[in-house]
């Protein structure tokens, strides 16, 4: 069962553009939402994250959108650059000794 | 300070044998995780260690070991390898209180099974 379904599993943007990717989940336990950035061969590098109790979280140029009600959340990662271009990951996480659930992953191309 | 280290980088391995993976948490995280992140996949947890004690786990056999020292290093043991368990193997550190659900992961430690 997967508990977090992220999308899409690829996207290609043009330098400058917006990209978006889109996260769903499941388990109303969750409490902790995070996004990380992987690059080939490295380990995934903590982007931003939100709580359920904010509905829109910025850091410099990404945003976290979050809606409780719907059970989504999504990252935009605004003025692309070349340097972005990398596999991003959505997760959540409940409360305790509870690991991170993560989705599948976006492997994000940004065209110069 | 310094961040999460792991040893080794790569490892290669036969079906069967047992193999002992290292990580050096960042300074001031007293709780260890460890994943497995197969190729094109994101990562799974396997288990979370805290003082020293495994708190949490996820839905990996019991072949899959882990070990927690006073200093906050970890070790992941994995017995009986197989070849499904061919995956990069990744550590995350945690502060205490506080921040405690925020993750930061090591470079991982890519193992081959053949």
């Amino acid at each position: 069962q997967q508990q977090v379904k992220q999308s899409p599993q690829s996207l290609i943007v043009q330098k400058g553009g917006i990209s978006i990717i889109n996260c769903a989940y499941e388990n109303t336990a969750f409490d902790y939402f995070p996004w990380y950035q992987q690059f080939p061969g490295k380990g995934p590098a903590l982007l931003i994250a939100i709580r359920p109790d904010v509905s829109e979280k910025k850091e410099g140029r990404f945003t976290i959108s979050f809606n409780k009600s719907a059970k989504q959340f999504s990252l935009h990662i605004m003025d692309s650059q070349p340097g972005d271009s990398a596999t991003y990951f959505c997760a959540a996480k409940g409360g305790g000794a509870d690991g991170l659930t993560f989705g599948k992953g976006t492997h994000l191309i940004i065209q110069p | 300070e310094t961040g999460v280290t792991q040893s080794p980088t790569h490892l290669i391995k036969t079906r069967g044998q047992q193999v002992t993976l290292r990580c050096s948490s960042q300074s001031g995280h007293n709780t260890v995780s460890w994943y497995q992140q197969a190729l094109g996949q994101g990562p799974q947890f396997i288990f979370q260690y805290y003082r020293e004690e495994e708190n949490g786990r996820g839905n990996f056999p019991p072949r899959f070991s882990g070990l927690q020292f006073p200093n906050y290093s970890s070790e992941l043991n994995v017995n009986a390898l197989e070849l499904d368990d061919s995956a990069l193997y990744l550590c995350a550190s945690s502060p205490t209180s506080g921040m405690a659900d925020t993750q930061y992961f090591g470079p991982g430690t890519r193992l081959t099974v053949l």
